[in-house]
């Protein structure tokens, strides 16, 4: 069954440094989605993107993120200069067009230190 | 603006119990879609259902079923006979048609032998 995969699966980061988290989509999707859950709380919507651009983002999407489709599988999400509460779980997510549900990756847990 | 209660943050059973978790959730559409996720200690995000708001029918999929009822604005899941490999976090989210997913905080589940 086709899946959403994630690398790495793991990252440690120096405060400042910046951290590129990739994500292979399902190939037939066309929703893209970033999540993320600091240690113990909920999952919180960072950003989708559709058609080659960000279709909503939230509060938490500031400046020092950005997304990326740089070829026709992957999509990245950049965080520019890290800091310490940047730390958490990065779920990537995908759905196909007409379909509400998505589907996430297994994760990359990024430590700032 | 969409949000999800789960008023619950633990619960703790012992095998072979029956455990409802709660969602509540808040919305201005009338199209919405309601979702159910598994985060088991391995942290990746399992999904388990989908509902959407014209389809109050309730299901039930071997040892798993959901109550949604619209007066109420919930969406609850019962497991029957709970085993231990059900312990995890069990997250309720809600999407409006075309928007992204918000989760609720959380129900941490403890099933013990």
């Amino acid at each position: 069954e086709p899946e959403v995969t994630q690398t790495p699966s793991h990252q440690v980061t120096q405060m400042g440094q910046e951290v590129i988290l990739r994500c292979v989509p399902i190939s037939n999707h066309l929703y893209f989605y970033w999540y993320r859950q600091i240690l113990g709380q909920k999952v919180e919507f960072l950003v989708s993107f559709y058609n080659n651009e960000i279709s909503e983002k939230s509060e938490i999407f500031d400046d020092q993120f950005s997304v990326e489709r740089p070829d026709g599988s992957n999509f990245t999400l950049k965080i520019r200069s890290t800091k310490l509460e940047d730390s958490a779980m990065y779920f990537c997510a995908s759905r196909a067009l007409e379909q509400e549900t998505q589907y996430f990756g297994p994760g990359t847990r990024l430590l700032v230190l | 603006a969409q949000k999800v209660t789960q008023a619950q943050t633990e619960i703790s059973v012992v095998e072979k119990e029956d455990v409802t978790l709660d969602c509540v959730y808040e919305t201005r559409d009338t199209t919405y879609y309601l979702f159910w996720y598994k985060q088991p200690p391995s942290g990746e995000l399992v999904f388990l259902i989908r509902r959407n708001s014209f389809d109050e029918q309730n299901e039930i999929s071997g040892r798993y079923s959901w109550n949604f009822q619209k007066s109420t604005s919930s969406f609850n899941f019962t497991i029957t006979a709970s085993q231990v490999v059900d312990s995890a976090v069990y997250f309720c989210a809600l999407s409006e048609l075309n928007n992204d997913m918000r989760f609720g905080a959380g129900t941490r589940l403890t099933v013990k032998p």
